[in-house]
């Protein structure tokens, strides 16, 4: 099993560019997060999906953020236009709905750096 | 809504020392389940151990172990014979089980150091 997959590792863009962050998750898992980590604020759930629907984005800190999942095997999250504050690492994560206690599995995130 | 909290930023312990990282939540659910995941310096998110609310038994991994307090909701995370590689950021993490709050809510986190 490959885990999930996140692309591309690092990022480092101008202010005013849109930023697309890609994510594969693990065959079988019907439902995908994305977070955001900083140091200020921790691990935050922006967005999840569950069989490509998303369900919850509250926590979507703005407009300039969006978040798709065109099939069961790709999401992506996308920042226009992006900001200094936005810089942080993005994670995406999946899961089996199937049981409570199935653990997410952590993609090894993207690092973003707005300049 | 849920919250985690970890007391501590940062924690360090003598290598094959045993060390406690403390987390505590505040729920009115009756049924959930937590987690401890471990964040080495390669930034990724790591399962260490789960622990189903019902369960009385405290769960074990290991050389991981946790104390599970339901009535005080506590969650602390044991870790006997520390090792180097246990150096890491972890977190701890609740998981509610009703339908529409089944995504993780994560504590602020406490850097492990190991010292040789």
């Amino acid at each position: 099993d490959a885990g999930v997959i996140q692309s591309p590792r690092h990022e480092v863009t101008e202010m005013g560019q849109e930023v697309t962050l890609r994510c594969k998750p693990i065959s079988g898992h019907n439902s995908l997060f994305w977070y955001r980590q900083t140091m200020m604020r921790g691990l935050e759930l922006l967005i999840y999906f569950n069989n490509n629907v998303p369900i919850d984005d509250s926590g979507m800190p703005e407009d300039r953020f969006s978040a798709k999942m065109p099939n069961a095997s790709f999401s992506t999250l996308k920042i226009q236009p992006s900001e200094p504050r936005d810089s942080a690492v993005y994670f995406c994560a999946s899961r089996t709905q199937s049981s409570y206690n199935s653990p997410l599995h952590f993609g090894n995130g993207t690092r973003l750096t707005v300049t | 809504a849920q919250t985690v909290t970890q007391s501590q930023p940062e924690m360090s312990v003598q290598e094959a020392e045993t060390v406690t990282l403390s987390c505590t939540y505040d729920t009115s659910e009756s049924d959930y389940y937590l987690f401890w995941y471990k964040q080495p310096p390669s930034r990724q998110m790591i399962l260490v151990i789960r622990q189903e609310a019902y369960k009385q038994q405290n769960a074990t991994e290991n050389r991981f172990s946790v104390n599970f307090q339901k009535a005080a909701k506590s969650f602390s995370l044991k870790i006997s014979d520390s090792q180097l590689g246990d150096a890491a950021m972890y977190f701890c993490a609740y998981r509610s089980t009703s339908g529409s709050a089944r995504q993780l809510t994560f504590g602020s986190g406490t850097q492990l150091t190991v010292l040789p």
